[in-house]
């Protein structure tokens, strides 16, 4: 069964330093992964996701992710952060079942910016 | 376009009501999927339906049911509510029925159970 960690609940940065928001999934075939953000009293936006092309995806707001194989990893970085990057922010796998397909999120890491 | 709309936002029911949640997916996409998002967790898997027929179910009672109707909008019915389906509940909007494509989220549907 697949499943995605995602290690820290909370992760604090200041505001200008390096995001680093960790994910490692099980799978027993080549997967799906994606990031989503949810700001306070939303639904779930896409950051990026990797779909087999290049292993380095860039998605919106600065935000990029590499996907490793041999780490089961999909690690989610922004270089510089800023204030409106606080969030939480979710790992999810997707696989097919029967005739659809079924994603898994991690639990989440709520993102802090401090200025 | 219009996103994906959810409808009601905040609901209050007591414990054994049924309730129905309402979800309309962005116009051409012919997928949704139900998710539930308790308090301090990821969103949990619920349904996915697809050209109006059930393709998936994650691991809930029978007690959560839904449908979709031909104009692609869907339902998700639960009976017998109980304190635990306090939540929020998701719907996302998907092109067709591949995994690997973007679901995109409505706002949900916050459900609190007395």
């Amino acid at each position: 069964a697949q499943s995605v960690t995602q290690l820290g609940s909370h992760v604090s940065v200041s505001e200008g330093a390096l995001v680093l928001l960790r994910c490692n999934y099980s799978s027993s075939v080549p997967p799906y992964l994606f990031w989503y953000v949810q700001y306070p009293n939303q639904g779930l936006q896409l950051l990026l996701k990797y779909t087999s092309a290049a292993t380095l995806v860039k998605g919106i707001n600065g935000f990029e992710a590499e996907f490793k194989k041999s780490e089961t990893s999909f690690h989610l970085t922004k270089p510089s952060a800023h204030m409106s990057d606080a969030a939480e922010y979710f790992c999810a796998v997707s696989d097919r079942m029967a005739g659809g397909f079924k994603t898994i999120f991690g639990a989440g890491t709520r993102l802090f910016v401090k200025a | 376009d219009a996103g994906v709309t959810q409808s009601p936002t905040h609901l209050i029911k007591t414990r054994g009501q049924h309730v129905t949640l309402r979800c309309s997916p962005i116009s051409g996409h012919k997928s949704v999927s139900w998710y539930q998002q308790v308090l301090g967790q990821g969103p949990q898997f619920i349904f996915q339906y697809y050209e109006k027929e059930e393709r998936g179910r994650g691991n809930f009672p029978d007690r959560f049911s839904a449908r979709q109707f031909p104009n692609y909008s869907s339902e998700l019915n639960v009976n017998a509510l109980l304190l635990g389906d306090s939540a929020l509940y998701l719907c996302a909007s998907i092109p067709g029925g591949g995994s690997g494509e973007t679901q995109y989220f409505g706002p949900g549907t916050r459900l609190l159970v007395l």
